[in-house]
C-alpha cells in the first residue's frame, strides 16, 4: 500500500503570495489532518477533514484554509504569506480516532 | 484539552547503552498514546501506540513504552541503542473513542536522541 504522498516537497515563495499544498492519503483512509512544524512552536494542529467536511480546526488565522475532495485527497492553502509561515507542513491520514495517523514526508515551505 | 510534556529536549547516549525518553501527559478524558520518530528531512513514523489492553507495548525495533495511568506517563525505553536510532522522538495523545475529536493529535515538543559511538 502506498503511503501518504505530499507534493511538492519544497517550495519557496515571497511574502504576500499564496500557496497550495497537496496531500494524497493512504488508500481507504477518509481522514486527513494537517500539521505545521517549526523549530520554535513544534508540531501544531491546523485542521482535519473527514468525508469532505472540516471536523476539527486548530488556532490558526483564516489565511490558512483547506479542503478535501471526494477521493479523500486534500489541499491546504495559505494566502498572504508571512515570513513566519516558513515551516514544514505535514499531512497525515487515518481511519478514525481508534487508529494511529500515518504521516507524509511533508512540504517544506520557505517564505522570503 | 490535552497537553504533553517531554522534559528532555536532548538525550546524548553511547551506543549499546540503555535509554529512557520521558513523556507525561495531562487530559480530562481518557486518551490514546503514541510515540512517533522523525529522521532528518522526513515526516513522522509511528513507533508504537497504546490503545487498550496491556500497558506495556513494544515496537519491532526494540523500543518499548509503558502506560502508567496513575503517573500519567508513557515513557519510551530501549535496553541497547544503535547509531541508527539517532532521531527526534515525539510523544502524542488523542482523545479516546470520541468521534467528534477526530484524529487530532497533541504532540510534545520532542526529544532529540543522539547516539554516540
Amino acid at each position: 500500500k502506498a503511503g501518504v504522498t505530499q507534493t511538492p516537497r519544497y517550495l519557496i515563495k515571497t511574502r504576500g503570495q499564496q500557496v497550495t499544498l497537496s496531500c494524497s492519503p493512504i488508500s481507504g483512509h477518509r481522514s486527513v489532518s494537517w500539521y505545521q512544524q517549526t523549530p520554535g512552536q513544534g508540531l501544531q494542529f491546523l485542521f482535519e477533514y473527514f468525508s469532505e467536511t472540516q471536523r476539527n480546526k486548530g488556532n490558526f488565522p483564516g489565511r490558512f484554509s483547506g479542503r478535501q475532495f471526494s477521493n479523500s485527497r486534500s489541499e491546504m492553502n495559505v494566502s498572504t504569506l508571512e515570513l513566519g509561515d516558513s515551516a514544514l507542513y505535514l499531512c497525515a491520514s487515518g481511519q478514525g480516532s481508534d487508529s494511529p495517523l500515518h504521516f507524509g514526508n511533508g512540504t517544506r515551505l520557505t517564505v522570503t | 484539552a490535552q497537553s504533553v510534556t517531554q522534559l528532555d529536549s536532548q538525550v546524548p547516549v553511547f551506543e549499546e547503552a540503555p535509554v529512557e525518553l520521558r513523556c507525561n501527559y495531562s487530559s480530562s478524558v481518557s486518551v490514546y498514546l503514541f510515540w512517533y520518530v522523525q529522521y532528518p528531512n522526513q515526516g513522522l513514523q509511528l513507533l508504537l501506540k497504546y490503545l487498550s489492553g496491556s500497558t506495556l507495548v513494544e515496537s519491532i525495533n526494540g523500543f518499548e513504552a509503558e502506560f502508567n495511568k496513575s503517573q500519567t506517563s508513557f515513557h519510551l525505553r530501549k535496553p541497547s541503542v544503535h547509531i541508527s536510532d539517532t532521531a527526534e522522538y515525539f510523544c502524542a495523545v488523542s482523545e479516546r473513542g470520541k468521534k467528534s475529536s477526530g484524529d487530532k493529535l497533541t504532540f510534545g515538543t520532542g526529544t532529540r536522541l543522539a547516539v554516540r559511538p
